[in-house]
């Protein structure tokens, strides 16, 4: 079974850009989660969508967006780039949303590289 | 979400087992311990986890003592392409990822 494909995997973009980045889950997840990863920060949650909805947000400003779609497949969107959204972006799925066991176990994407200029 | 705390760094030799600790004195009962790695700059891989028994895959062991509040992660026989950072997460709706261990595995 392919695992989880984020594309683009690289990108640079310049301040005050926006960016689109993809997911796609592994066959038959349902559920999506993207995270950020930074040297200063470390890995931080985004959000999480089921069945096309968002269910939980971490603590990032409005610039930053998603959306799954009917097969499962997410986007998030960042807005009005700045210098410090320059990170590795990732994206989990797992058969189901909740707090563990084996219907919920993430599993990870490769990650998409963002450099913003 | 329940805090999690790991040493920041550990050494192990190539072949021997690596037995690296985690401390949750915070879990709660229906949360779960996961651990997952990270060899530089991968996407986070998962390797076990476990609710209150001990669990094994074929990556590794997990040993989680029986008040829950610390768990240890079991590597039988370390390999040079071990060598990541360790992050133990007590899972809530979301993993919510602390510094993890750096295990440099020495040949």
């Amino acid at each position: 079974k392919a695992g989880v494909t984020q594309t683009p995997r690289y990108l640079i973009k310049t301040r005050g850009q926006q960016v689109t980045l993809s997911c796609s889950p592994i066959s038959g997840h349902r559920s999506v989660s993207w995270y950020q990863q930074t040297p200063g920060q470390g890995l931080q949650f985004l959000f999480e969508y089921f069945s096309e909805t968002q269910r939980n947000k971490g603590n990032f400003p409005g610039r930053f967006s998603g959306r799954q779609f009917s097969n499962s497949r997410s986007e998030m969107n960042v807005s009005t780039l700045e210098l410090g959204d320059s990170a590795l972006y990732l994206c989990a799925s797992s058969l189901a949303p909740g707090q563990g066991g084996w219907q919920e176990t993430q599993y990870f994407g490769p990650g998409t590289r963002l450099l913003v200029l | 979400d329940a805090k999690t705390t790991q040493p920041t760094s550990m050494d192990c030799a190539e072949g021997r087992a690596a037995n690296l600790p985690c401390n949750h004195s915070t879990i709660s009962g229906n949360e779960y311990v996961y651990w997952y790695r990270q060899i530089h700059s991968q996407g986070p891989q998962y390797i076990i986890h476990g609710l209150k028994n001990n669990e094994t895959n074929e990556m590794a062991s997990l040993i989680i003592t029986e008040d829950r509040k610390s768990s240890t992660l079991i590597l039988p026989h370390a390999t040079l392409r071990d060598t990541a950072v360790y992050y133990c997460i007590v899972k809530g709706n979301m993993l919510t990822f602390g510094g993890g261990t750096r295990l440099m595995v020495k040949p």
